[in-house]
């Protein structure tokens, strides 16, 4: 079945402790995105990647990393994590850069930073 | 910069009435449009899409949307309500030239009352 994983699907942490959310795709896509969703504000890009070894700033950036080593994988690294980034988190990708392309999602990662 | 704005949050009808979801963009370049579907507690689903072809798109579950350049609008449309449509509504936008930003709108929570 083509999908987008996420891993894990809740996880409550503390203040500064790092984490890694992973992200997999089985559609051989080249596109892949992160998006955080907070009420009232829809879902805002984090990071983006075109290809491997390709990625790029979304709109909030601040405080993630990524990393796009395989084509499949696209991981979003949180290096010390503060209580504003508690929010819901989606991965998704699509089969090319072009901009007709759609998106397809993850089922979402729902954070809780302490 | 890039920008979509769905001119409601909240949105109230009858079942069996029709829905009108609205969604206006920014005017540069050439945009793609999307509509996408969360149901409460749910991933995201892509209902239609706007790729520069014909301005009147049909999408699923009888959903459709047109593309009006001259009022930079996409708004989504229903004839008839049902119960199952309740659920937060998502205008998206990607432009050409250069960038790969992919944009959300705030959301359209749709209620559908008996």
């Amino acid at each position: 079945e083509a999908q987008v994983t996420q891993n894990p699907r809740y996880l409550i942490t503390v203040t500064g402790k790092k984490l890694t959310v992973t992200c997999s795709q089985n559609m051989n896509h080249e596109y892949m995105s992160w998006y955080r969703q907070d009420p009232g504000l829809g879902l805002r890009q984090i990071y983006y990647s075109m290809n491997v070894e390709v990625t790029d700033k979304g709109d909030v950036p601040e405080g993630y990393k990524v990393s796009r080593k395989e084509k499949r994988n696209f991981p979003l690294i949180l290096e010390s994590p503060s209580p504003n980034q508690t929010s819901l988190y989606f991965c998704a990708s699509s089969l090319g850069r072009e901009i007709y392309n759609e998106q397809f999602f993850g089922p979402g990662t729902r954070l809780t930073v302490l | 910069a890039q920008s979509v704005t769905q001119l409601d949050s909240h949105v109230s009808v009858s079942e069996g009435t029709p829905v009108l979801l609205r969604c206006n963009y920014s005017s540069s370049y050439s945009p793609s449009l999307f509509w996408y579907v969360q149901h409460p507690n749910k991933g995201l689903q892509l209902l239609l899409k706007y790729t520069s072809a014909a301005t009147l798109v049909k999408g699923i579950n009888g959903f459709e949307a047109e593309f009006k350049k001259s009022e930079t609008s996409f708004h989504l449309t229903k004839p008839s309500a049902h119960m199952s449509d309740a659920a937060e509504y998502f205008c998206v936008v990607r432009y050409s030239g250069g960038y790969q930003k992919v944009t959300f709108g705030t959301g359209t929570k749709l209620q559908v009352i008996p």
